[in-house]
């Protein structure tokens, strides 16, 4: 039973492209994120989801829409995809912000 | 503003050796919650522990112990007697009030054990 899930694992696309990454919970926790891993391995908060309201959106591009269909639901949306994108991207979920966060297993795009 | 910092980009140890992880954090919020996760080269975040800033305990846990210092801003990581197994990215964490359920994390530090 995987606690939080994303699909796909490894997804290459070319530039200009737009793709999705779903992630699924099924821990009941009300708040999840979205983080992104570059090259150097430095992570870092993209979105926060509390109760499918957007609570933290950091400088991110437009291109990236996060969606939230239900609580347990934190899609990523990248429209026009460039080489820049290219990283992991985690999933998390936490019931709230002082307890742990739960990772996905991480979505490696690669942007050819 | 939050930041973390782990001054150690790559260790490097032989088996059976100790090793300390540093990790040192900025903060203006008196009450924050200190994290500890482990990055093996299979790529999943691993959660260690969580330490909040009214408790400054020490915390052992089999070969891990953790060392939280409000006085010089500072929550080292020591695994003691090594083992291959522990090589993996290691990730310094924190969450304050003031800035909701973000994670800010530090550089990461890269644990290498050879046997």
């Amino acid at each position: 039973d995987t606690a939080v899930s994303q699909t796909p694992k490894y997804l290459v696309t070319q530039m200009g492209n737009d793709k999705s990454i779903k992630c699924e919970q099924n821990l009941g926790h009300d708040t999840m994120y979205w983080y992104k891993q570059d090259s150097k391995k430095f992570l870092k908060i993209m979105f926060s989801y509390n109760n499918k309201e957007l609570i933290i959106n950091e400088t991110v591009p437009n291109r990236f829409s996060p969606k939230s269909p239900d609580k347990a639901h934190l899609n990523l949306h990248i429209n026009s995809l460039e080489l820049g994108d290219s990283a992991v991207y985690f999933c998390a979920s936490s019931q709230v912000w002082t307890s742990k966060a739960f990772f996905g297993q991480g979505t490696r795009l690669t942007v050819v | 503003a939050q930041k973390v910092t782990q001054a150690q980009t790559e260790i490097s140890v032989v088996e059976k050796e100790d090793v300390t992880l540093d990790c040192v954090y900025e903060t203006r919020d008196t009450t924050y919650y200190l994290f500890w996760y482990k990055q093996p080269p299979s790529g999943e975040l691993v959660f260690l522990i969580r330490r909040n800033s009214f408790d400054e305990q020490n915390e052992i846990s089999g070969r891990y112990s953790w060392n939280f210092q409000k006085s010089t801003s500072s929550f080292n990581f020591t695994i003691t007697a090594s083992q291959v197994v522990d090589s993996a990215v290691y990730f310094c964490a924190l969450s304050e009030e003031a800035s909701g359920s973000r994670l800010t994390f530090g550089e990461g530090t890269q644990l290498t054990v050879n046997p």
